[in-house]
């Protein structure tokens, strides 16, 4: 029974496109995370959202939009796709502030 | 600017020794550790964390020692096994209640049978 799920675990599209990815954590946590790990495998915070409100914004340009319809999903949608987006996105969710942080297995995404 | 390093890109050790992974921090307003562990394919699996009021933390096969006053913490492994063989992720947070957490570059141990 999977913890945190993303959809879909693999995104190969073309510039200039928008496309979204989905997260679900039944865990009942209150806190939700995007990451972003690029080509040199560092891992970046991008969006926090607890209880659905927006809590951590990263420098990340305004062609990524979080949304949390409620505390257990927080989806990233993405307009007008660039070559640097390829990345893998991890989304997390944890119970509070300084609570372990539970992965999920992350969306590859690959921009033509 | 990164502020968790880990300096080592990998590390091999023999079945049953020691493993031992290192990460340094610049950023003296950390206050909370964290190891995690990465298999191919699959998202980061916590270890362990660490408080800065604490110098060591144990858990099970897995140890994480703090050092503050030189910005270093450790990830023990004794004895390692082969599924040890992973990508191992130290992190760090400044005492915000968003757990906003830095990640270092990740260490690749390969733990050999």
């Amino acid at each position: 029974d999977t913890a945190v799920s993303q959809t879909p675990k693999y995104l190969v599209t073309q510039m200039g496109n928008d496309k979204s990815i989905k997260c679900e954590q039944n865990l009942g946590h209150d806190t939700m995370y995007w990451y972003k790990q690029d080509s040199k495998k560092f891992l970046k915070i991008m969006f926090s959202y607890n209880n659905k409100e927006l809590i951590i914004n990263e420098t990340v340009p305004n062609r990524f939009s979080p949304k949390s319809p409620d505390k257990a999903h927080l989806n990233l949608h993405i307009n007008s796709l660039e070559l640097g987006d390829s990345a893998v996105y991890f989304c997390a969710s944890a119970a509070g502030g300084n609570q372990p942080q539970h992965f999920g297995d992350g969306t590859r995404l690959s921009i033509l | 600017d990164q502020q968790v390093k880990q300096n080592s890109p990998s590390l091999s050790v023999q079945e049953g020794r020691i493993s031992i992974l290192n990460c340094d921090y610049t950023n003296s307003m950390f206050d909370y550790f964290l190891w995690y562990k990465k298999y191919p394919a699959e998202g980061p699996t916590f270890l362990i964390s660490i408080s800065s009021i604490k110098d060591k933390n144990e858990d099970g096969r897995f140890t994480v020692f703090l050092n503050k006053s030189a910005k270093h913490l450790s990830l023990h492994i004794v004895p390692s096994q082969p599924g040890d063989s992973a990508v191992y992720f130290c992190a760090a947070s400044a005492g915000s209640n968003t757990g906003k957490l830095i990640f270092g570059q990740g260490t690749t141990l390969q733990v050999k049978p």
